[in-house]
């Protein structure tokens, strides 16, 4: 079992229209939950970053995180066609030390105009 | 530099040749990663590096794969007698010690032909 799971999709909804991207994951020492986007032939780049459980607002964008279900999600509302991307959550035990960075497999997103 | 540089952008190689991929991390950034992307694919995580740890190799797909980095400084990743399965992008990233944000460079197009 992989220590994060991340549905690749392809996911495709209307413009306008509310998005929901879901991770979950097994190993429950993961304390900091971070969304990455990627375009199309570039790297990824971070969008959202937030640490213990509830929701963390920005713009358009909601990270939420439930530690309890083990099961972190991002909300995309009015949706745009520049949303479309590839959506990777990432997650990480510590701050400090030698934790590296754990990443789902990426959900590929499209916006449909 | 600005930011995580790598080198070169495109490689295209023939089957059974040796290639080497460059990662010029964010100066002062301790942590760095190596991962692969297949077309269409999530982040496959292959090497982390943090600091003068011993690095983290549980992600190379085999003995052909090997990284090296001196310091807090470039890492080379090596690919010996290349397959056309490891065609892909290779994606580098780096973090400082403290920090959640993986910094990403444009990765490296590898085709084996």
């Amino acid at each position: 079992q992989k220590e994060v799971e991340q549905d690749p999709g392809p996911l495709s909804v209307p413009e306008g229209a509310i998005v929901s991207l879901n991770c979950t994951y097994s190993n429950s020492a993961f304390q900091y939950f971070m969304w990455y986007r990627q375009y199309s032939r570039k790297g990824p780049e971070l969008l959202m970053y937030t640490y213990s459980s509830g929701n963390k607002e920005d713009g358009r964008f909601t990270a939420q995180v439930d530690k309890s279900s083990k099961y972190i999600s991002l909300f995309i509302r009015d949706s745009q066609p520049s949303d479309s991307a590839t959506y990777l959550c990432a997650m990480k035990a510590s701050n400090f030390g030698n934790e590296k960075l754990t990443f789902g497999t990426g959900t590929r997103l499209t916006i449909i105009p | 530099g600005a930011g995580v540089s790598q080198s070169p952008s495109n490689k295209v190689t023939e089957k059974g040749k040796d290639v080497e991929l460059r990662c010029d991390p964010i100066s002062g950034h301790t942590a760095l990663y190596w991962y692969r992307q297949r077309l269409g694919q999530g982040l496959e995580f292959l090497i982390y590096f943090q600091g003068n740890s011993a690095p983290d190799k549980s992600g190379l797909p085999s003995d052909r794969f090997s990284a090296e980095r001196t310091g807090e400084s470039v890492s080379t990743l090596t690919i010996q007698r290349t397959q056309q399965e490891d065609s892909a992008v290779y994606l580098c990233a780096s973090s400082s010690l403290d920090g959640t944000e993986a910094f990403f460079g444009q990765g490296t197009r590898l085709t084996v032909v």
